[in-house]
């Protein structure tokens, strides 16, 4: 059974820093990969999709990447901003489209 | 945005009630999904659908049910609501492509049952 797992769960860092959100999925198995943003009491907002022949995926200061070997993939956001404050979640595609979702981590971007 | 809407955002209801929930799509995507997400244990899915009267089950499914006569929309029916189906509820859709393509999701719908 396909399990995702975020690590940090939260992490509070000041304006300005560049960062790195960690998920790891233990089967290797997957068809794309898709990280969210979302806000309190909000929905979910698409930021990237890696499919599984890529390696990484490019959007502004937003850089993820995906290892399918090791069952890795980082979500890197360069200069920080308070608005980039928000819980980021990722999602492995199963067949079917079916989504797998980790936990989350809380970013906390202080001025 | 996408075009995707749930009704009601919120609802309160008590234990043994019938509740359903609506998805409603303009994007004419073949793919939606409903999703439930609770504290400490993330987003997981409850049914999905892959065409017009075609749907499947997802990790969560006892105790719902769900219905899709028309392309754009997707229901999704609590029959006897219980205080553990209280969660917030999150409707998807995708464009076609059985391997999964970015899913774009709706606004949700806060359930409470009392």
């Amino acid at each position: 059974k396909q399990e995702v797992t975020q690590i940090p769960a939260a992490l509070s860092v000041p304006e300005g820093e560049n960062l790195v959100l960690n998920c790891s999925f233990t089967d290797s198995a997957i068809y794309n990969l898709q990280w969210f943003r979302q806000d309190p009491g909000k929905g979910l907002t698409s930021l990237l999709l890696i499919q599984s022949s890529q390696r990484e995926q490019t959007s502004g200061r937003l850089n993820a990447s995906l290892d399918k070997s090791s069952g890795r993939s980082t979500l890197y956001i360069a200069a920080s901003q308070p608005g980039d404050s928000a819980t980021y979640l990722c999602a492995v595609h199963n067949q079917g489209g079916k989504l797998i979702f980790g936990q989350g981590t809380e970013l906390s971007v202080k001025p | 945005d996408a075009g995707i809407t749930q009704s009601p955002r919120h609802k309160v209801t008590e234990t043994g009630t019938p509740v359903t929930l609506r998805c409603h799509q303009t994007e004419n995507h073949r793919y939606m999904y409903w999703y439930r997400q609770d504290p400490g244990h993330g987003l997981r899915l409850i049914h999905y659908s892959y065409g017009v009267k075609d749907t499947d089950k997802g990790e969560v499914s006892d105790g719902y049910s769900v219905s899709r006569s028309k392309t754009e929309d997707f229901l999704l029916t609590l029959e006897s609501a219980t205080s553990s189906q209280t969660s917030v509820y999150f409707c998807a859709i995708s464009p076609p492509g059985p391997s999964g393509d970015t899913q774009y999701f709706g606004p949700g719908t806060r359930l409470t049952v009392l």
